[in-house]
């Protein structure tokens, strides 16, 4: 069975600062896609960004990117010149296909992320 | 069309009261999924529909569950006998690719 861990419960952050959010994941599969979803107050989750496995090539997504290692099965988010309006949980997760052609998202358990004024 | 739309935002019930809940998904996605999140986790899996059809249910579904999407519209969530246990976020997606998620519907079992 697939599985995320999110290791760093909390992190907190000064405005302008870079952070990072660790993820690692175990799957047998060789294709896949893993993504980084926020969750702020609102509720609604939102993508951050998505990264397919057979790609080498790290995604990024204007102030976000991803460092995917994946003989390490890791796949670490970086924020770099952090907004106030990043302040939110974020989850890993991992696209399992389920059937035709449908998928399910496997999330991790979460990081509780502040940006301080 | 602005979003995956779910109601009621909140639910206050009491235990061994039934509950259900409404999921209106983007018009033009064919697949709809309900996830729950309890409080301090991430979104576990319930079930998944292809327009009508419901193809996928977890575990986590119990007999006191149904999930039913009447003319590959909208979707209902319904819980029967609710337990303290059922207390979470229940979410609603709705894809052609990309996952859209709506704002939940977060359940409280007093």
């Amino acid at each position: 069975a697939q599985t995320v861990t999110q290791s760093q419960p909390e992190m907190s952050v000064q405005e302008a600062e870079t952070v990072t959010l660790s993820c690692t994941y175990d799957t047998s599969e060789n294709n896949y896609y893993l993504f980084w979803y926020k969750q702020p107050p609102s509720r609604q989750m939102i993508l951050v960004i998505r990264q397919e496995a057979y790609k080498q090539q790290n995604a990024t997504e204007n102030r976000f990117s991803v460092n995917f290692q994946k003989a390490a099965k890791s796949f670490s988010l970086k924020i770099s010149d952090s907004q106030l309006g990043d302040t939110a949980m974020y989850f890993c997760a991992f696209m399992k296909y389920i059937i035709q052609g449908a998928q399910k998202l496997v999330f991790g358990q979460g990081t509780r992320l502040t940006i301080n004024p | 069309d602005t979003g995956v739309s779910q109601d009621p935002r909140h639910k206050i019930t009491k235990r061994g009261q039934n509950v259900t809940f409404r999921c209106d998904p983007i018009s033009e996605h064919n697949r709809l999924y309900w996830y729950r999140q309890t409080l301090g986790q991430g979104p576990e899996f319930l079930t998944y529909f292809q327009n009508e059809a419901q193809l996928e249910k977890s575990r986590l579904l119990s007999d006191r569950f149904s999930a039913e999407r009447p003319k590959g519209s909208f979707s209902t969530l319904e819980i029967q006998r609710t337990e303290q246990g059922d207390s979470a976020m229940y979410l609603c997606a709705s894809s052609l690719a990309d996952y859209t998620f709506g704002s939940g519907t977060r359940l409280t079992v007093v």
